[in-house]
């Protein structure tokens, strides 16, 4: 139980474009949903967190405007990096917390962003 | 604002030895801690958390990490290593939300595990 997907697994796309990662919780009730970045060898940064139909709570020094959160529904919230650029390459992971257990989180198994 | 320390970023140890990996932190109320573990290609899995009661915790794999509070500390420790050990360790902290869970986590730097034949 409390699996976690992440789709697409890998994206490769343009200066300029934007691109959309899912995040979807496949056997449990995600009530709230964090997002994170991971740069190559190095550690995990939360981004914002998204409690299912409010708006995302963005950490300090993250563009909100750049990231575009939604959560719709309690198995799925979206991440959109808007007009990306090669600096926004990373590794983008979420995790999700439902109501059974509150207390931990289910990460996906993340989303490599590479623009050229 | 809270914050993890992980001091070792290699850490190499011949298998069948014993490891410990360290952890500090700095939060101002009781902390809820973690241990995650990611292999190359593969999303981060939880060792184990401490919340609250006993401070010796009993995770998967045979991993244990005991919670000092006089010391900030939560290290990672395990008996006896094997070669499927071998990958990076993340502690992390989180604070308690307004529901009673743990809210976004902070993670440390992280700790490269070498295991050698």
């Amino acid at each position: 139980g409390a699996v976690v997907s992440q789709h697409p697994s890998w994206v490769i796309c343009k200066s300029g474009t934007s691109v959309k990662i899912e995040c979807r919780s496949l056997d449990f009730q995600a009530t709230t949903m964090f997002w994170y970045r991971q740069f190559p060898k190095q550690s995990l940064m939360l981004m914002a967190t998204s409690n299912e139909g409010s708006k995302a709570t963005y950490e300090q020094g993250v563009e909100k405007d750049k990231f575009l959160i939604n959560h719709a529904s309690l198995t799925l919230s979206t991440l959109t990096v808007t007009s990306a650029h090669p600096e926004d390459s990373s590794f983008y992971i979420c995790s999700a917390r439902g109501l059974v257990s509150y207390n931990e989180q289910f990460f996906g198994p993340g989303t490599r962003l590479t623009v050229l | 604002a809270q914050s993890v320390t992980q001091p070792d970023i290699h850490i190499t140890v011949s298998e069948g030895a014993s490891l410990e990996l360290r952890c500090n932190y700095s939060y101002g109320a009781t902390p809820y801690l973690f241990w995650y573990v990611q292999s190359p290609g593969q999303g981060l899995q939880l060792l184990l958390k401490y919340f609250s009661g006993d401070t010796l915790v009993q995770g998967i794999k045979g991993f244990e990490a005991e919670f000092k509070r006089s010391q900030s500390s939560f290290n990672l420790r395990k008996p006896s290593v094997h070669w499927s050990d071998a990958a990076e360790y993340f502690c992390a902290v989180a604070s308690m939300y307004s529901g009673g869970g743990a809210d976004g986590l902070t993670f440390g730097k992280g700790t490269h595990l070498i295991i050698q034949p």
